[in-house]
């Protein structure tokens, strides 16, 4: 079944070590995103890419660092340069938009980060 | 700035309809969106409006109106497992997505 897989669903780091997320799809889509959900706020972009080899910061990009190799995969690391990154990670793709009707995202299950 | 408005809690009885209010500012406008979010999980897909008017899909229909930069989702014969997080999600002139923070539905026996 096509789909979008994020691992692990929870991760505990301590203070000041980078973590990377992992992110797969096998939806053939072009575009992948990654967000960050704060309780009380809504989802804030933090990178895209809308082919392999590109991408582009979002609204909080400090802190934090991805690659688009494959079409397939967009890891996001989370450095020690974050201040507050304890959060809900998730993980997007999509059609690239303007391109089609609907380009409604597909989100894989979540990325728990605790730093402590 | 670009800003999405919806109310943060909502509270319905089982069967019943529930309508949640999504009102936005942003720079320009290429289509609205609706997502499901149960407590950690993955937004899933509801609806999508680029135009104005109603779009219907089974017990969940969609509203846009896009001179009043105004949406709404309806739930009707709410169901126990309809509680969940129901997101807002605005694509600007340049395609970017704005999500709201979200309405928490409680649907109660």
């Amino acid at each position: 079944d096509g789909g979008i897989t994020q691992s692990p669903k929870y991760l505990f780091r301590k203070e000041g070590q980078n973590v990377t997320l992992s992110c797969e799809q096998n939806l053939n889509h072009d575009a992948m995103y990654w967000y960050r959900q704060d309780p009380g706020q809504g989802l804030r972009l933090i990178y895209y890419s809308q082919i392999v080899n590109d991408f582009q910061k979002g609204d909080i990009a400090e802190g934090y660092s991805v690659s688009r190799e494959k079409k397939e995969s967009f890891p996001l690391t989370v450095t020690s340069a974050q201040k507050n990154p304890t959060a809900f990670y998730l993980c997007a793709s999509s059609i690239v938009p303007g391109t089609g009707f609907d380009t409604e995202a597909f989100f894989g299950q979540g990325t728990r980060l605790t730093v402590v | 700035g670009q800003n999405i408005d919806q109310p943060t809690e909502m509270t319905a009885t089982e069967g019943a309809i529930v309508q949640i209010n999504c009102t936005y500012q942003t720079s320009g406008f290429n289509g609205l969106f609706w997502y499901q979010q149960h407590a950690g999980e993955a937004p899933t897909f509801l609806s999508y409006n680029v135009l104005d008017g109603l779009e219907e899909k089974g017990r969940f229909s969609s509203f846009l109106s896009r001179s009043k930069g105004y949406s709404y989702l309806l739930l009707k014969e709410l169901q126990m497992k309809d509680s969940a997080s129901y997101l807002c999600a605005v694509r600007d002139r340049s395609f970017k997505t704005i999500f709201g923070a979200g309405t928490r539905l409680f649907v109660k026996a």
